[in-house]
């Protein structure tokens, strides 16, 4: 079974303030790992995407992340915020199981950016 | 190029209504899913298909009931509805491959009441 824990559920930050959202991950076998922003009142859009080789990874809007296997971690940083930026955004992990190919969602950071 | 379309955007039900949410696709994905968004809870599967033909339950299928007799629609049945199916839903639809991203809806916002 594969689950995984965001372990802030909200994060406010100051526009043109860097921010980091944290994602924990369990799996017993090789997994990919995602992460989605959902803007208010929308569906969840893919910002970026871990499946191998270099463990920093660049995404959309000027996002990154970080995989550390050892840690088990995909965190999400962004070093200067926009008002934009406001949103929930869900790491996710896909591997094998029961499910089928299936995606486990986190819980969801709700980043709130003030002027 | 429409991606996943859902309908209705809105519904409010009464207790014990039966409705249908619908899902269609139009990138040819194998694989299709019905997720229901909770605050805090994140994302949690109700039901989901990995071809036409093909449906199995998730986390949460309880209430629900789903077919898939084409590769483009995948809807979501309520069966008779209770305050405890409030909640946003959404449909996503993936290759059939562990490594590839899901496209999503945009959703549909159900109160029961």
């Amino acid at each position: 079974a594969q689950s995984v824990t965001q372990l802030d559920s909200q994060v406010p930050v100051f526009e043109e303030a860097p921010v980091e959202l944290r994602c924990n991950y369990s799996s017993s076998v090789s997994v990919y790992l995602f992460w989605y922003v959902q803007y208010p009142n929308q569906g969840l859009q893919l910002l970026l995407k871990y499946l191998s080789g270099s463990t920093l990874v660049k995404g959309i809007n000027g996002f990154e992340a970080e995989f550390n296997k050892s840690q088990t971690s995909f965190h999400l940083r962004k070093p200067s915020v926009h008002i934009s930026d406001t949103a929930e955004y869900f790491c996710a992990v896909s591997g094998p199981g029961a499910a089928g190919n299936k995606l486990t969602f986190g819980g969801g950071t709700r980043v709130l950016v003030k002027p | 190029n429409a991606g996943v379309t859902q309908t209705p955007k809105f519904q409010v039900l009464k207790t014990g209504q039966s409705m249908t949410l619908q899902c269609a696709q139009d990138m040819n994905h194998e694989y299709m899913s019905w997720y229901r968004q909770d605050p805090g809870m994140g994302l949690r599967l109700i039901h989901y298909s990995v071809g036409a033909g093909i449906t199995d339950q998730g986390e949460v299928p309880n209430g629900y009931n789903v077919s898939r007799s084409t590769t483009e629609d995948f809807p979501l049945r309520l069966l008779s509805a209770a305050p405890s199916q409030t909640s946003v839903y959404f449909c996503a639809s993936r290759e059939d491959r562990m490594n590839t991203e899901a496209f999503f809806g945009q959703g549909t916002r159900l109160t029961v009441v």
